[in-house]
């Protein structure tokens, strides 16, 4: 079945620092979305991204399809972007597997 | 539009015992979704729905835990008999076509004592 690596497992940032997660995975019959979860709170939905790159604020997604890997890039961290980052793979029968997370701290 | 509503938010219960988590999805959206997540853990897909039809419920433990959809809209996802292995929030999803972006719900945090 699908596999999604993603890296790091954790990572702790001075606020204003960058951060570059990363997610791989074993199948290119893939659409890729990220979320982010505050700890005890609801999946929120940051990029729906299958290929290319994509802006949202201070977030950028790039999905490279035949290479099998996706990044979310944080710029200028802020405190508030503490929580934990998933990426989720849906097949071409919308079977959906999640990633094992990125636990992100941004220190004030 | 609404989102993906969830009830009961919280359930405690002793091992042994039956439990019912209820999901109304967003309104339009075919396709239904329900993860169990662990603590400090990713959603784990358990089952999931086309309309009224079970599409694959590979993951979903079939001797204790079952799930319908009997009208394409609200799901139900039942426990007959908790152990503590359960403990864990169960999320509901929905999406509207093939391939575009799912939501959630806040999801029901479960502890079995």
């Amino acid at each position: 079945g699908q596999q999604v690596q993603q890296s790091p497992a954790s990572l702790v940032l001075q606020e204003g620092e960058n951060a570059e997660l990363q997610c791989n995975f074993s199948s290119t019959a893939t659409r890729l979305q990220w979320f982010y979860q505050h700890p005890g709170g609801r999946l929120v939905s940051l990029f729906y991204n299958p290929s290319g790159t994509k802006h949202t604020g201070r977030l950028t997604s790039t999905t490279v399809t035949n290479e099998r890997r996706s990044s979310l890039h944080i710029s200028s961290s802020q405190t508030t972007d503490s929580g934990t980052y998933f990426c989720a793979l849906s097949s071409n029968t919308n079977k959906v597997v999640f990633g094992t997370g990125t636990r992100l701290q941004v220190l004030p | 539009e609404a989102g993906v509503t969830q009830s009961p938010r919280y359930a405690v219960l002793q091992e042994g015992q039956a439990v019912s988590f209820w999901c109304d999805p967003i309104s339009g959206h075919d396709t239904l979704y329900w993860y169990q997540q662990p603590r400090d853990q990713g959603p784990q897909l358990l089952v999931y729905f086309r309309d009224e039809a079970v599409i694959d419920n590979s993951q979903l433990p079939s001797d204790r835990f079952s799930a319908v959809r009997p009208k394409g809209t609200n799901s139900t996802l039942k426990i007959q008999s908790a152990k503590q292995g359960d403990t864990a929030t169960y999320l509901c999803a929905s999406r509207r076509d093939w391939g575009v972006e799912q939501y959630f719900g806040p999801g029901t945090r479960l502890t079995v004592l």
